[in-house]
């Protein structure tokens, strides 16, 4: 059973373009995350969401909106991609211990 | 802010061998969490360990254990016995915890160790 899922795995558009990315946990957790991992690896969060209410928002560009239409789902929309946006979008969901649980991730290429 | 550093970009060891990816932070707060997270390169990323700043006993999960030093701010992880599936890159990371935490876990730069048979 995958616990966190995220879809697409491999996401190639235009600059210009608004994508959107999807992530589910089937794990029970109240506490779901968005992180931007960039070309040097560096990981780093945008968004959380505690039981579908937004508890961080990071530096983010208001490009990008998180959604959560429930506890178990967190999605991410991007508006007009730019270059500077291709990195890899990693979902996670935690407990309360701190303990995060992190999707398969999702590489974003801009062109 | 909390910092956390990994001043080693890249590492190697022999496998079977032991080998001990380093990691300091920087933090006023006395009720945190440490982690360290392992990320292969299929880039799935999975928790190796986890230390309790609160607890003195060093944690263990098999192969891999920590040397935590609160006074000095460092958080070590050895890999006993290495095998060609440690190859990865390590994540150190940082995460307060206690009254007030938003679940912020804070990333080093990461340290890649390679296996070689």
């Amino acid at each position: 059973d995958t616990a966190v899922s995220q879809t697409p795995k491999y996401l190639v558009t235009q600059m210009g373009n608004d994508k959107s990315i999807k992530c589910e946990q089937n794990l029970g957790h109240d506490t779901m995350y968005w992180y931007k991992q960039d070309s040097k690896k560096f990981l780093k969060i945008m968004f959380s969401y505690n039981n579908k209410e937004l508890i961080i928002n990071e530096t983010v560009p208001n490009r990008f909106s998180p959604k959560s239409p429930d506890k178990a789902h967190l999605n991410l929309h991007i508006n007009s991609l730019e270059l500077g946006d291709s990195a890899v979008y990693f979902c996670a969901s935690s407990q309360v211990d701190g303990r995060r649980y992190f999707g398969p991730g999702t590489r974003l290429t801009v062109t | 802010a909390q910092t956390v550093t990994q001043s080693q970009p890249e590492m190697s060891v022999q496998e079977a061998e032991t080998v001990t990816l380093s990691c300091t932070y920087d933090t006023s707060e006395s009720n945190y969490y440490l982690f360290w997270y392992k990320q292969p390169p299929s880039r799935q990323m999975i928790l190796v360990i986890r230390q309790e700043a609160y607890k003195q006993q060093n944690a263990t999960e098999n192969r891999f254990s920590v040397n935590f030093q609160k006074a000095a701010k460092s958080f070590s992880l050895k890999i006993s016995d290495s095998q060609l599936g440690d190859t990865a890159m390590y994540f150190c990371a940082f995460m307060k915890s206690g009254s007030g935490n938003t679940g912020k876990l804070i990333f080093g730069q990461g340290t890649t160790l390679q296996v070689k048979p």
